[in-house]
């Protein structure tokens, strides 16, 4: 059975810390993986990973993927108050592209 | 625990026809249902938000002529997309919420030839 699981559920962090969100996946006919930022209406896109070990940035944010392990982190350096939210962790599987979604992991940055 | 699955994986149909997607929360009763669209670019588009036994609110710019939404029980809400046309091509997913926490399903491919 495909899954995705996240790790942490949830995170309280003060803002200047670095916080490292994990998710590890079985998907069958995996294709790629995916990250969001839920916060209100809809999960933003961060990050598509299709191969190993290839570091993606944007901003504060970077994330990167093991295939061989099975597993995708995302980091955030320096957080600030706005990165609070529910980050989701996507894997991509077949050619129809469904997506088998994580719970989620909630990060709580206090000011 | 907590699965949303969603009918059928994948569709491929004629312009004019409709097509109708269910999404269960399998495990769980889901007080709302939430239905988005998947834009290239991979972004999520919400397309409206369904309480059971009540009629869905649709977000600015989606038809709710066009794209049914019937959230019958608290286990299952379909959304039938009318008249569908090649533009309507797209990946749907759905997501069904429980207390706090959000579930989405694994999403559906619908190709309008």
């Amino acid at each position: 059975e495909d899954k995705v699981v996240q790790s942490p559920l949830s995170l309280v962090v003060h803002e200047g810390d670095t916080v490292t969100l994990n998710c590890s996946y079985e998907v069958t006919n995996f294709r790629s993986l995916l990250w969001y930022k839920q916060e209100k209406k809809a999960p933003t896109f961060l990050f598509m990973l299709t191969s190993s070990g290839i570091e993606k940035k944007s901003g504060r944010l970077s994330s990167i993927l093991d295939k061989k392990e099975l597993f995708s982190i995302l980091n955030i350096t320096a957080t600030q108050t706005g990165d609070s939210a529910i980050y989701l962790c996507a894997g991509r599987r077949g050619s129809q592209g469904n997506l088998i979604f994580g719970k989620g992991t909630k990060l709580s940055v206090k000011p | 625990g907590a699965v949303v699955s969603q009918h059928p994986s994948w569709v491929i149909c004629k312009s004019g026809t409709s097509v109708k997607i269910e999404c269960r929360s399998l495990d769980f009763q889901a007080t709302t249902m939430f239905w988005y669209r998947q834009f290239p670019k991979q972004s999520l588009m919400l397309m409206a938000t369904s309480n059971e036994g009540s009629k869905a609110t649709y977000e600015q710019g989606v038809e709710k002529d066009k794209f049914l939404i019937n959230h019958a029980s608290l286990t299952l809400s379909t959304l039938t997309v009318t008249s569908a046309h090649p533009e309507d091509s797209s990946f749907y997913i759905c997501s069904a919420r429980t207390g706090n926490e959000q579930f989405f399903g694994p999403g559906t491919r619908l190709t309008v030839l």
